[in-house]
Formats: C-alpha cells, structure tokens, sequence
C-alpha cells in the first residue's frame, strides 16, 4: 500500500536553530515528491518537487532532498515566520487513480525568537 | 495569473442536508482535484476531473460527487451530511502530465465544513 510518514509530528526551534524534517514513503513507482507549507486554516503552498534520487532544490532557508526511500526538508537558521505546518506528499502512478497526491500527517514547525 | 479560488469560505449545515462547494482553477490548468482534511491531519483526496470527466477517485462514498466545467472550474457535491463529514475541503489545479510523469497540483484557500 502506498504509504507516506512524516517524523517528527511537532518540532519546536529557537530562531537560528537550524534542523530536518523527515518524510518516509513507500509507493509503486514514484512519479513526484512534493514538499507544502500550510498556515492554520489556509490551503497548502507549493514549495518543492523532486522527481528522482540525489536531487535537491533550495528556496530561501529551506533545501529539499530526497533518497529512494525518503526525503529530507532542512531548515536553516530559522526565522519565526517559518512557522508552520509542511506538507510532503507522493504522486501514485497513474492508474484509476488520476493524480492524486498522498499526503503525509505534517510536521508542525514552531519557530520562537 | 489568477490563483485558485474557493467559495464559500465557511459553511455550517445540519446532517442530513446536501451541500456544493465550488473552485475556480487557476489560468491554464485543465485538471481539478478536490481532498478533505480533517483537523490534524494530511489532506485526503476524494476525486479528480480532467476534461470535464471523473479521472480517479479515492476511497469516498457515492455521495460525494463532482463536476467539472468547460471553463475547468468545478463544484463539490455532498449528499447527506455526516458529522464526519466536517472538516477543510480543499480543491487543487493542474496541467496534466500527458507523458506520465509528476505534475505540481496548486490548491485553493479551502471551504471549512461544520456539520451540526
């Protein structure tokens, strides 16, 4: 079954404290990797997506990347605006599935100054 | 470029009622998908329609249902109200991938469901 974990479900930094989350997949036949942010009660944004093993993309203090089995979100120097829950999620095959992306549980980040 | 849009924002209804939920894709995009999130958790995907046709579904009852437009907007049906059913409804745009490979899907603020 394709499955998504993300660890750890809540993670609080002081500002400047640099860190990773972690998302674990199993899935048959990767089409994507996505990376979302979601503010409370607001629709996630795009970040990221990352197609195959060894790719990395960075925007701002964050740098995703991603393993055959698991994909990393690093946080650096984080400011308190970058609180927020992340979102990761797999693309399935395309089978009668359409599209459909699933989701991970999210990592609440909390960020104090 | 016009983002996706969602209306309404809020809405409470009692169990037993029937509900529609509407989206308005982003400029470009051709696929719509809709998820239900539920407070806590990773968003849920309930059906996606491309060419005004459904194109997959998740594990969610008959009475969820859709459409989707010439223009690619869409609207979310849902036949009688469950408590259950409350919870961030939240549709997503996209341009498929007609090769196979990924596709970003870009979402909507959300509808927040109440059902009393």
């Amino acid at each position: 079954e394709d499955q998504v974990t993300q660890s750890p479900e809540a993670l609080r930094l002081q500002e400047g404290e640099s860190s990773s989350l972690n998302c674990s997949y199993t899935v048959s036949g990767l089409r994507g990797l996505f990376w979302y942010r979601q503010d409370p009660g607001k629709g996630p944004e795009f970040l990221f997506t990352l197609y195959s093993a060894g790719e990395e993309k960075e925007k701002e203090r964050l740098k995703a990347t991603l393993t055959k089995k698991e994909s990393f979100l690093h946080i650096t120097a984080p400011k308190p605006e970058d609180s927020a829950t992340y979102l990761c999620a797999v693309q399935a095959p395309r089978d009668n599935q359409g599209g459909k992306l699933i989701f991970g549980q999210g990592t609440e980040l909390s960020v104090k100054p | 470029e016009t983002g996706v849009t969602q209306s309404p924002t809020h809405l409470i209804k009692t169990r037993g009622q029937q509900v529609t939920l509407r989206c308005s894709s982003q400029s470009g995009h051709n696929t719509v998908s809709w998820y239900q999130q539920a407070l806590g958790q990773g968003p849920q995907f309930i059906f996606q329609y491309y060419r005004e046709e459904e194109n997959g579904r998740g594990n969610f009852p008959p009475r969820f249902s859709g459409l989707q437009f010439p223009n690619y907007s869409s609207e979310l049906n849902v036949n009688a109200l469950e408590l259950d059913d409350s919870a961030l409804y939240l549709c997503a745009s996209s341009l498929l991938n007609l090769a196979g490979g990924g596709n970003e899907q870009f979402f909507g603020p959300g509808t927040r469901l109440t059902v009393l």
